[in-house]
């Protein structure tokens, strides 16, 4: 079946610091990818995503690249706020077999000190 | 639109007792999904419904689980008797039910059951 696996958290960061957040999935075919971000207290919400190979999403200075060699699709940001401390999930839908039910992988959490 | 509206927005109930969650999915989305967020089991997929049929529900984790959609703009969740073991948050996500569409999710319902 389909899965998302991604890396474990806490990642801790300081403010202005390099983010990645690792994901890879398993799939059949050619899934749409996600990346949302669950902010203290809400669901979650969409952040970026990319429907086929070597897309690239991009949002809030987040961006993401559909990588179908190495099936991943990391997470990364050039220089983290304090803001984006929140939960982020990697999630993956199917393109085929007639039901678009989402993957989610665990989520990891960022932290963001000034 | 308001988005995914879920009611309430917090429930603390007494061991045994009945409750029941309420969504309310964005208008036009045929796709409608339950699920359940705790710190050991992170996202859990409850139940899912298309064009208000339940789909696959194998994620319900017991009897005492019972979701409907009695027509497409509403759906209920509902828990008899509840246990402490189910205090998590419970979301709900609707979709548009097509490729590379993405999930809009609630706010969700904080159970606590004492």
């Amino acid at each position: 079946g389909n899965s998302v696996t991604q890396m474990e958290g806490p990642v801790t960061l300081s403010e202005e610091a390099f983010l990645t957040i690792n994901c890879t999935y398993t799939a059949t075919g050619y899934p749409s990818l996600f990346w949302y971000v669950q902010y203290p207290g809400e669901g979650l919400q969409l952040l970026l995503k990319a429907t086929k190979a070597d897309d690239k999403g991009s949002n809030k200075g987040f961006e993401a690249t559909y990588r179908k060699e190495t099936t991943s699709f990391h997470l990364e940001k050039g220089s983290v706020q304090v803001s984006d401390s929140a939960v982020y999930f990697c999630a993956l839908c199917p393109s085929s077999g007639g039901s678009y039910i989402p993957t989610f992988g665990r989520g990891t959490s960022l932290i963001v000190h000034p | 639109d308001a988005g995914v509206i879920q009611s309430p927005r917090h429930e603390v109930t007494e061991m045994g007792q009945e409750v029941t969650l309420r969504c309310k999915p964005i208008s036009g989305h045929n796709s409608l999904f339950w699920y359940r967020q705790t710190m050991m089991r992170g996202l859990e997929l409850l139940i899912y419904f298309n064009n208000n049929v339940p789909i696959d529900d194998s994620g319900m984790p017991e009897d005492r689980f019972s979701a409907k959609m009695p027509n497409a703009s509403f759906s209920t969740l509902k828990i008899q008797p509840s246990e402490p073991r189910d205090s998590a948050v419970y979301f709900c996500a609707s979709t548009e039910d097509r490729l590379n569409t993405e999930a809009f999710f609630g706010q969700g319902t904080r159970l606590t059951v004492v």
